[in-house]
């Protein structure tokens, strides 16, 4: 079945610096989409890519979904505290329609040293 | 608020019970999905329903059944427990908006 690398697994930083993820998938994905995870609460959707080459913001986070539609990066600029979670990439090979069966990384922890 | 609502938010079985997780979402979407998350595996797809009346098969479906009620409702059961099916459950609508979980314990 489909595969979505992540990396890295995860990230130890100081508060101010910027941060990048990405996924590389084994085969062609359409929909790209960004989540964070808090402790003790499921997925929120951060960033949805439609259109390869797209570049996308919410804030401080960024989201590209890659020209090869094989792989998507995030970054966040100057972190934060609150910005410590687990960070998902997921995916899917159709562009739109109402079933969306996603492929999920494993996920970047991302921890923040005030 | 709107959004998707599961319950319950924690559950200790014994192995060989069984049990029902309830998921329901008032967004009106036809699709719903079942994940399991275990550490270090990511989500993994159980079970969807693209519509009302219509289920199917995930990535790791073994163990489970599912209903899927009515627009709203998306339940699954699990028959007998087993040990390896302790695991965080979330349910999504969309695909896009997921409930806040049920921790499973099955001892």
């Amino acid at each position: 079945g489909q595969q979505l690398n992540q990396s890295p697994q995860s990230m130890f930083i100081q508060e101010g610096e910027d941060v990048s993820m990405n996924c590389t998938s084994s085969s062609i994905f359409n929909t790209w989409l960004w989540y964070k995870q808090d402790p003790g609460e499921g997925p929120v959707l951060l960033i949805a890519l439609y259109k390869a080459g797209e570049l996308t913001s919410n804030g401080r986070l960024t989201a590209q979904f890659g020209i090869t539609r094989k792989d998507s990066f995030l970054n966040i600029s100057a972190s934060i505290p609150s910005d410590v979670g687990i960070y998902f990439c997921a995916g899917h090979p159709n562009s739109g329609g109402s079933n969306y069966k996603l492929t999920f990384g494993k996920g970047t922890l991302l921890t923040v040293n005030p | 608020n709107a959004g998707v609502t599961q319950t319950p938010k924690f559950q200790v079985l014994k192995t060989g019970q069984s049990m029902t997780l309830q998921c329901a979402q008032d967004m009106n979407h036809n699709s719903m999905y079942w994940y399991r998350q275990d550490p270090g595996m990511g989500l993994r797809l159980i079970y969807y329903s693209a519509s009302e009346g219509t289920t199917d098969k995930g990535e790791v479906p073994n163990g489970y059944n599912v209903s899927r009620l009515n627009k709203r409702e998306f339940s699954l059961r699990l028959e007998s427990a087993a040990p390896s099916q302790t695991s965080v459950y979330f349910c999504a609508s969309y695909g896009y908006t997921f409930g806040s979980g049920t921790r499973l314990t099955v001892v």
